[in-house]
């Protein structure tokens, strides 16, 4: 199993900021199948990107992905205040699907 | 609109069973894999099992490997997941998700809103 770790339990920033959100994997993911969702409180989660670097239908554009192998990062460029949330990443290009354990973007 | 409402949870004692289902609206369902994703209290997202279209693919994750069994009525475009020997560890918001690849391997464009699970005695 490819055990996926966000080294960041919590990124504390203010609106207007960059966040740079990583994640890397245990082993190298096939074919970049890697994607990011968004989970606010009582919320599902919502997809942002899926491999690795392709935004999801309706996700603005300061949203972005990057990476392949076993690193990979999600970039926020602007702050906005509805972007405070848990972020997962999680791959699918071994079976089980997994992971991370989630990083925390609060207000600072 | 893609809706996907889960029902079935509750408050069960350890080793007992729950069934869990997922009604599914807004898209051609019998194309499309689905899959269980729970999140325990304070903890992150897990992949349970997922289903391929055609029930001809199915995985589970080792911690539920033998105890649940997810299965889906294309009729009915509905997800169940049965779940038996019920642990405290199965404590958590169980979730549907809509896949977007085939078979058991995916990321999902669409998940409902959860349904919870509580093993306690």
């Amino acid at each position: 199993e490819i055990v996926l770790t966000q080294s960041l339990g919590t990124l504390s920033l203010s609106p207007g900021e960059r966040a740079t959100l990583s994640c890397r994997a245990s082993q190298s993911v096939g074919s970049s199948y890697f994607a990011w969702y968004q989970q606010k409180p009582g919320q599902a989660p919502r997809l942002l990107i899926y491999g690795a670097s392709s935004r999801a239908t309706g996700i603005p554009d300061r949203f972005s992905g990057s990476g392949s192998g076993t690193d990979f990062t999600l970039t926020i460029s602007r702050l906005e205040p509805e972007d405070f949330a848990v972020y997962y990443c999680q791959q699918y290009g071994s079976s089980p699907i997994t992971f991370g354990q989630g990083t925390r973007l609060e207000i600072k | 609109e893609v809706q996907l409402v889960e029902s079935g949870g509750g408050l069960v004692q350890p080793g007992r069973s729950l069934r869990l289902s997922c009604a599914a609206s807004g898209f051609t369902f019998d194309d499309y894999a689905m899959h269980w994703v729970r999140r325990a209290p304070g903890k992150g997202l897990e992949w349970v099992s997922g289903i391929s279209w055609n029930s001809g693919t199915i995985g589970y994750a080792d911690s539920v490997k033998g105890r649940f069994t997810i299965s889906r009525d294309n009729v009915k475009n509905s997800l169940y997941l049965q779940m038996h020997s019920l642990r405290a560890e199965d404590t958590a918001l169980y979730y549907c998700a809509k896949a977007v690849l085939y078979g058991t391997s995916s990321y999902f464009d669409y998940w409902g809103q959860g349904t919870l699970v509580t093993v306690s005695s």
